[in-house]
């Protein structure tokens, strides 16, 4: 498994303004994902970060929105720009770590972002 | 693109029923993740699958790999209050290349347990 913290837990913040989400893991991982759940609806992937190269983003989300950064194996930030009411989600960290087959995610607490 | 199907959608149970709940996936998948949520927290790993009709359980849970690859189950016995949450599914975007392959999610199952 893997012990991933996030910060801030909470926060809420005013419309236009932007922040930015701080993910830590306990080791080294190759990669790191973004993920929002908006209230009551299930996660979805905001992008993928790898280190040293350029966060890959799923159809919906760009980058001028939420800018990733990835500066070491251990860390990533993900912010949220020009923020309205509709980004008020919870947004979560991943990382990949091999089981049997491959796929296993493990998840941070998850920041939860009111706009107001 | 691929979607998960996830059922039901929300139970209400008295303590100490089994519960059961299940994904399909019109696509092929290689890999089943079951993951519980509590309010205000990120999702848990349950429980992973990784091979057609493989059975894994982790202690009261129990979850099953469909042996067609398209679907999955998750089953709870004797519920007990601290099971209350949302259950997810979830599997590869790229169901069968393998890999660190981003996950897609079921809509999840919201379990309420009445003592």
């Amino acid at each position: 498994s893997a012990v991933i913290s996030q910060k801030p837990s909470r926060d809420i913040c005013q419309r236009g303004t932007s922040l930015t989400i701080q993910c830590q893991v306990d080791s080294q991982v190759t990669m790191m994902f973004w993920y929002r759940q908006q209230p009551g609806q299930s996660l979805t992937l905001i992008a993928t970060a790898n280190q040293g190269s350029e966060a890959t983003y799923e159809s919906g989300f760009v980058i001028d929105k939420f800018p990733i950064s990835r500066p070491n194996l251990t860390f990533s930030t993900l912010t949220v720009s020009n923020m309205s009411p509709e980004d008020s989600s919870i947004y979560l960290c991943s990382v990949a770590r091999g089981g049997g087959g491959g796929d296993t995610q493990y998840f941070g607490p998850g920041t939860r972002l009111t706009v107001l | 693109g691929q979607q998960l199907n996830q059922s039901p959608q929300s139970m209400f149970i008295q303590e100490g029923e089994d519960v059961s709940m299940n994904c399909t996936s019109s696509s092929i998948f290689n890999t089943w993740l079951w993951y519980k949520q509590d309010p205000g927290e990120g999702p848990v790993l349950l429980i992973a699958l990784y091979k057609a009709g493989e059975l894994t359980s982790n202690g009261r849970l129990t979850a099953q790999f469909g042996t067609t690859r398209k679907d999955s189950f998750l089953n709870i016995s004797a519920s007990i209050p601290s099971d209350v949450g949302i259950y997810f599914c979830a599997g590869p975007k790229a169901p069968i290349s393998g890999g660190y392959n981003k996950l897609i999610f079921g809509a999840g199952t919201r379990l309420a347990v009445h003592p």
